[in-house]
């Protein structure tokens, strides 16, 4: 099984409705990390969060929320999902940046309609 | 301005053949830099990092270039399953902002 688990690994829906993507893992690491994918963009942060009680914004986090249920889960929702955002969805978790190793989960797959 | 910048490719070369990746940032106080590499639909998973000294990891040498502001990836005797794509990854304040560049697509020809 995978250590860094997404749910749903791929989603399509329509402009408008609230989407949420799941993150899970078990590597007992602090950090945990959102990152949306796209052509020619690369990889860019979205939230991040650092234990249950920390959340912290990245670079695109417009038209976005999250929630550190646990130390182990870490969602991201659209409240209203609209086109733009169809990409693909990593979350990533990390123990200490001094090994500067992310874990990634398989990804995320949204298609907004 | 981008924090991390790749020639994004592609390179298509012939298998045993050496390619070069360049990598440059722009903030010099970037501390941690790194590079993954990512499967066609896969995640990205760590292939090293890259530390001042530079260093070798089999076929595979990394080099920093601090004054430059540049990363290097060296891959000698290239193998069909070296292709893929390659990201060069920064860190600047250690702990909380990885950036990743867009990519450089790699593909090995038989």
């Amino acid at each position: 099984d995978a250590d860094v688990t997404q749910t749903p690994r791929n989603r399509i829906t329509k402009t408008g409705k609230r989407i949420m993507l799941e993150c899970s893992q078990t590597k007992g690491h602090d950090r945990m990390y959102w990152y949306r994918q796209d052509p020619g963009l690369g990889l860019r942060l979205i939230y991040y969060s650092f234990d249950v009680k920390d959340i912290n914004k990245g670079e695109i986090s417009d038209g976005y929320s999250v929630s550190r249920q646990a130390q182990a889960k870490f969602s991201l929702s659209l409240e209203s999902a609209i086109p733009n955002q169809t990409a693909l969805y990593f979350c990533a978790t990390s123990m200490t940046a001094s090994t500067g190793e992310l874990f990634f989960g398989e990804g995320s797959r949204l298609t907004v309609l | 301005r981008k924090e991390v910048e790749q020639d994004p490719g592609p390179f298509n070369v012939p298998e045993g053949a050496t390619v070069a990746f360049n990598c440059t940032y722009s903030n010099s106080a970037s501390q941690s830099f790194f590079w993954y590499r990512q499967d066609c639909r896969k995640e990205p998973k760590l292939l090293m990092s890259v530390y001042s000294s530079g260093n070798e990891d089999g076929r595979f040498t990394a080099q920093l270039n601090r004054a430059s502001q540049y990363i290097s990836l060296l891959i000698r005797d290239s193998k069909l399953s070296d292709s893929a794509t390659y990201l060069c990854v920064v860190n600047i304040n250690t702990g909380n902002q990885f950036y990743f560049g867009t990519g450089t697509s790699l593909t090995v020809i038989p």
